[in-house]
């Protein structure tokens, strides 16, 4: 079993839909979880984080962390074809410490006109 | 700032051949990743260094592959030889170790071929 688990889709809707992108966890102690996003034929670039549980929002997108079940979530509101792209979960145990970084497989998402 | 380099940008190579792909991270951090991703296996780091100096390496395949960090400004990937099942993408990745979080910035990765 992997340590992170995330649906690849791919995941298909229509433009101003709500999109909610969700990775499973293994390791409790895990305290950072960040989201990734990766246009194609791009490298991922950091789109928002949270520290532990809680959540957090940036314009259109909100994380969402709950710890007791292992479960972090990515909203993303009134969705854009500019949103179109793979969204990769990631976390680690203590920021600042080893910097290794636990990955999900991706989610790709498409979001039509 | 050039963000992380990385070269060649595109590598095409017969079984058996070296493949060196290197990467230049971003001025003044001080943690190097390499990744490979495919459509099986996803994002996958295969080792990281700290100061240049190499601190898990348990992610690489196999004996084929060598990484190396020479200075704060230079890395390298080598696999040799090299086999079909090594066609990926590969990532390099740099941070700032202690700030909060470690942001990982990625370059635009090497897209790897073997034939």
């Amino acid at each position: 079993q992997k340590e992170v688990e995330q649906d690849p889709g791919p995941l298909s809707v229509p433009e101003g839909a709500i999109v909610s992108l969700n990775c499973t966890y293994s390791n409790s102690a895990f305290q950072y979880f960040m989201w990734y996003r990766q246009y194609s034929r791009k490298g991922p670039e950091l789109l928002m984080y949270t520290y532990s549980s809680g959540n957090k929002e940036d314009g259109r997108f909100t994380a969402q962390v709950d710890k007791s079940s292992k479960y972090i979530s990515l909203f993303i509101r009134d969705s854009q074809p500019s949103d179109s792209a793979t969204y990769l979960c990631a976390m680690t145990l203590v920021s600042g410490n080893t910097g290794k970084l636990i990955f999900g497989q991706g989610t790709t998402l498409q979001v039509k006109p | 700032d050039a963000g992380v380099i990385q070269s060649p940008r595109h590598e095409v190579t017969e079984m058996g051949q070296e493949v060196t792909l290197r990467c230049k991270p971003i001025s003044g951090h001080n943690s190097l990743f390499w990744y490979r991703q495919t459509m099986m296996r996803g994002l996958e780091l295969l080792i990281y260094f700290n100061n240049n100096v190499p601190i898990d390496d348990s992610g690489m395949p196999e004996d084929r592959f060598s990484a190396k960090m020479p200075n704060a400004s230079f890395s390298t990937l080598k696999i040799q030889p090299s086999e079909p099942r090594d066609s990926a993408v590969y990532f390099c990745a740099s941070s700032a170790r202690g700030r909060i979080p470690d942001t990982q910035y990625f370059g635009p990765g090497t897209r790897l071929t073997v034939l």
